[in-house]
């Protein structure tokens, strides 16, 4: 149960974009299509952004775009918001009813 | 609108026990898988327990297996996590969260879990 490793920290101005990546193995990011990310605001709950590696739940701006290849999925936020600095993390299912998180990313909006 | 309130956090000493909640609402509780996900201060998200709509197929991570006890009374729409033998490193916000596509699909505010002498 290792966790996925993501970069600490992603920064850019507004109206750019910034990618974060979320790297696991054949055990988990791999094996399954089960990748979601999450936004967290300081001192609040998480939030999902993006289910099922590409998926966005309803009322999620479309600036939020996922994807996957292989062991690695990656999450992009397009035309950068004040609002979307905050920590993103992306979890895997991981086989045997277990999920894993990511290490966590902070996004900075210079 | 799905509601997730947790309940039952607090301090307590290392080798003690408490018992978290989470009442739902707003959702029909017993088609749920629900989680339990922490956060260590100023640490990232851990994923702690997973448990089946009908109250079966309980999963734990590691840093927990033997110790935590996860269980849901779907009568009530309440999920439940029994802390037993707290160690200092389980001090952290414990977040429940419905599960349909992972570990969190809604979250609750999160209760402060606070382990030590």
């Amino acid at each position: 149960q290792s966790a996925l490793t993501q970069p600490p920290s992603a920064s850019g101005s507004p109206g750019q974009s910034v990618t974060i990546s979320c790297t696991g193995t054949s055990s988990d990011v791999g094996g399954y299509n089960y990748v979601s990310w999450y936004q967290q605001h300081p001192d609040k709950a998480p939030k999902l952004m993006i289910y099922e590696a590409t998926k966005r739940p309803s009322g999620v701006p479309d600036r939020f775009s996922g994807s996957k290849s292989g062991n690695t999925a990656s999450l992009t936020v397009s035309g950068l918001q004040a609002e979307d600095e905050a920590d993103y993390y992306c979890s895997s299912y991981a086989g045997s009813n277990i999920f894993v998180f990511g290490t966590g990313t902070k996004v900075t909006v210079l | 609108e799905v509601q997730l309130v947790e309940s039952g956090g607090g301090l307590v000493q290392p080798g003690g026990s408490l018992n978290l909640s989470c009442a739902a609402s707003g959702l029909t509780f017993s088609n749920y898988w629900m989680n339990w996900v922490r956060q260590a201060p100023g640490k990232g998200l851990v994923w702690v327990s997973r448990i089946k709509g009908d109250g079966s197929n309980a999963a734990y991570a590691d840093s927990v297996k033997g110790r935590f006890t996860i269980s849901r009374d779907n009568a009530k729409n309440t999920l439940y996590l029994q802390m037993n033998s707290l160690r200092d490193e389980d001090t952290a916000v414990y977040y429940c969260g419905t599960d349909r596509y992972g570990p969190g699909d809604y979250w609750g505010q999160g209760i402060l879990v606070t382990v030590s002498s």
